[in-house]
């Protein structure tokens, strides 16, 4: 069965510094990637997307992300975070023909001054 | 366009009590879901629908909830009786499988059972 594996939960980082999240997934074929992120009592917002091609892409408030086929990954990376930056990120994956979307427990992400 | 609508953003209602949650998906899009956040459970897949038809409704906790997509747009999920354990914020999305787009969500209904 497909899975996608987000194995921090919790992340503390200070302002400035950089921030990398993991997510890892179990998926046969050439999947789609997506990395959401949600604020606070907020629904979620698309940060970035992998469908094919360079697996190196860009997405908004800065973030980006690498697909890695060899290790079944994903992972998520700024630069220099932000206190807005503050908010659970999601990764999910595209489970089946028919868009079939998979999420991964979250990460929270906690920016200190 | 406006994104997905949903509606209402709160509902509090007793237990026992039927709850009907409302879904505007973006107009040409060809694929919604709703899925339900906890504390415990994170995100869960509910149900989704493809060009109107369900796909899948493997997620759906029990008999009592049942989800309609009656048009391209408008779903409804619906909990008869609800349960305090139904309390959770429920989401609804959608996206076009032609060409392929993510999901876009929308703002989440707040439901609480008392």
């Amino acid at each position: 069965a497909q899975s996608v594996t987000q194995p921090d939960i919790h992340i503390t980082v200070s302002e400035g510094a950089s921030l990398e999240l993991r997510c890892n997934y179990s998926y046969g074929a050439t999947p789609y990637l997506f990395w959401y992120v949600q604020s606070p009592g907020q629904g979620l917002q698309l940060l970035l997307k992998y469908f094919s091609g360079d697996t190196l892409v860009q997405g908004i408030k800065g973030f980006e992300a690498e697909f890695k086929r060899s290790q079944s990954s994903f992972n998520l990376r700024k630069p220099s975070v932000h206190w807005s930056d503050a908010a659970e990120y999601f990764c999910a994956v595209v489970a089946d023909s028919w868009g079939k979307l998979q999420f991964g427990a979250g990460t929270q992400v906690v920016v200190t001054p | 366009d406006a994104g997905v609508i949903q509606s209402p953003r709160h509902e509090v209602t007793e237990m026992g009590q039927e709850v009907t949650l409302r879904c505007k998906p973006i107009s040409g899009h060809d694929y919604l879901f709703w899925y339900r956040q906890t504390m415990m459970r994170g995100l869960e897949l509910l149900i989704y629908f493809n060009n109107n038809v369900p796909i899948d409704d493997s997620g759906m906790p029990e008999d009592r909830f049942s989800a309609k997509m009656p048009n391209a747009s408008f779903s409804t999920l619906k909990i008869q009786p609800s349960e305090p354990r139904d309390s959770a914020v429920y989401f609804c999305a959608s996206g076009s499988t032609v060409p392929f787009t993510e999901a876009f969500f929308g703002q989440g209904t707040r439901l609480t059972v008392v």
